[in-house]
């Protein structure tokens, strides 16, 4: 069964310097996608960045960017240059690519941006 | 463009009714999906509605129900609701069909239960 597992409750990073999300997952299938969403108090999901499972690169949105590491069945989240409004929770998500839509969350990692 | 919108945004029922949430989709997308998030959890698959037709259904009760209208709007319905039904329900579009499919969500409709 498809599984994401995300071990860091919450974290916290200084304005203006980087930070790393990790999310690793399990999945006996060869296509899948992986996904980060941001969600506010306001408790809209805020899609961030996708990784496909073969994609050579690794994903690049603005100042986020995902390291995939296949092999390892990783896909943390970078944020780099941290703003005080990237306060919030970040949910790792993975879908089968060929299948329904249906999106597996990890438990999320609470962020706190102090100035 | 205007994205996901759901309605009600809030909404209290007490044991034993009935309640019908409702999800339109962004301008274009085919697909809808429910989501249900328990507080301190990750969201939970409900279903998957792709061109009217049901294309997935997570492991919940079948109090739960959906539908997809002709214009792609989504309702989502839950009898005898219990109290463990207190959750924020999420709604997303997507176009569907195609691999790198990105669902977009709505604001969710939170729904209390006493």
């Amino acid at each position: 069964a498809q599984k994401i597992t995300q071990t860091q409750p919450g974290m916290f990073v200084q304005e203006k310097e980087a930070v790393t999300l990790d999310c690793t997952y399990d999945t006996s299938d060869q296509s899948y996608g992986l996904f980060w969403y941001k969600q506010p108090s306001s408790g809209e999901m805020i899609f961030l960045i996708y990784q496909g499972s073969y994609d050579e690169q690794n994903a690049t949105e603005g100042r986020y960017s995902l390291n995939f590491q296949k092999a390892r069945k990783s896909a943390n989240l970078v944020i780099s240059a941290s703003q005080l409004g990237d306060s919030a929770m970040y949910f790792c998500a993975m879908r089968e690519l060929y299948n329904t839509d249906k999106l597996i969350f990890g438990t999320g990692t609470r962020l706190q941006v102090f100035p | 463009d205007a994205g996901v919108t759901q309605s009600p945004t809030h909404l209290i029922k007490t044991r034993g009714q009935h309640v019908t949430l409702r999800c339109s989709p962004i301008s274009g997308h085919k697909s809808v999906s429910w989501y249900q998030q328990v507080l301190g959890q990750g969201p939970q698959f409900i279903f998957q509605y792709y061109e009217k037709e049901e294309r997935g259904r997570g492991n919940f009760p079948d109090r739960f129900s959906a539908r997809q209208f002709p214009n792609y709007s989504s309702e989502l319905n839950v009898n005898a609701l219990l109290l463990g039904d207190s959750a924020l329900y999420l709604c997303a579009s997507s176009l569907g069909g195609v691999a790198k499919n990105i669902q977009y969500f709505g604001a969710g409709t939170r729904l209390s239960v006493l």
